[in-house]
């Protein structure tokens, strides 16, 4: 069984440009989360998404960040115009469905986004 | 507001020697409590889950305890491949939310 993948593992930006996350979950899982990590620092939740649904994006910075969890295919989060403030790891982690929260997370092994 | 705290930032052992990792968390109504081993350059690996003060759960060398207000991670004769950074998340009943704390940095020397 699969774990939970994500692409790039690596992803280099100019400042202004898009990174562009690819996230897809473990088989059946329909819950998926961001999180962003900068080093030294704990994991700061950015957004909750069940197919098809934001369901708390209370996380995520109001502009340039948007995520979405399509009926087909994997999360993808989306930042515009990056800057260097940006640069972080990014990781993905999904849930079975079923109760919310009940069920642990688990993890991708992260992106890793770079901005010069 | 919902907080969890791990102490101590950093820790380092002798190979064999026992210790105790800290998580203090104030939130408003537990859902659960997480613990996860971080290898650098990696995501998060699932460890385990407890959900009411009073419950133990153990794997290998490591074992998590529940209280109230905190929750402890026992490492036993350590080895040096136990050498990760030890997260601690909760969910509270207001959210759907992890807060996590910042870890604990495991080295265990040979």
């Amino acid at each position: 069984n699969a774990g939970v993948m994500q692409n790039p593992r690596h992803l280099v930006r100019r400042r202004g440009q898009e990174a562009r996350l690819r996230c897809s979950p473990m088989k059946g899982h329909s819950h998926v989360y961001w999180y962003r990590q900068l080093p030294e620092e704990g994991l700061k939740f950015m957004v909750y998404l069940q197919k098809e649904n934001i369901i708390d994006e209370s996380g995520m910075p109001k502009e340039r960040f948007s995520a979405e969890f399509p009926k087909e295919g994997p999360s993808i989060l989306r930042i515009q115009q990056v800057v260097r403030g940006d640069s972080a790891a990014y990781f993905c982690a999904s849930s079975p469905p079923g109760t919310v929260g009940k069920y642990e997370q688990f993890f991708g092994p992260g992106t890793r986004l770079t901005v010069l | 507001e919902d907080q969890v705290t791990q102490s101590p930032e950093a820790l380092r052992l002798q190979e064999g020697e026992s210790s105790s990792l800290n998580c203090s968390y104030t939130v408003s109504g537990l859902r659960g409590l997480f613990w996860y081993r971080q290898d650098p350059g990696k995501g998060p690996e699932f460890l385990f889950t407890l959900y009411s003060a009073g419950e133990e759960k153990e794997k290998e060398r490591l074992k998590a305890t529940l209280t109230k207000k905190e929750s402890f991670l026992h490492i036993t004769a350590p080895k040096p491949e136990d050498s990760a950074t030890y997260l601690c998340a909760v969910r509270a009943d207001s959210n759907y939310q992890l807060i996590w704390g910042a870890g604990t940095k495991l080295i265990i020397k040979p």
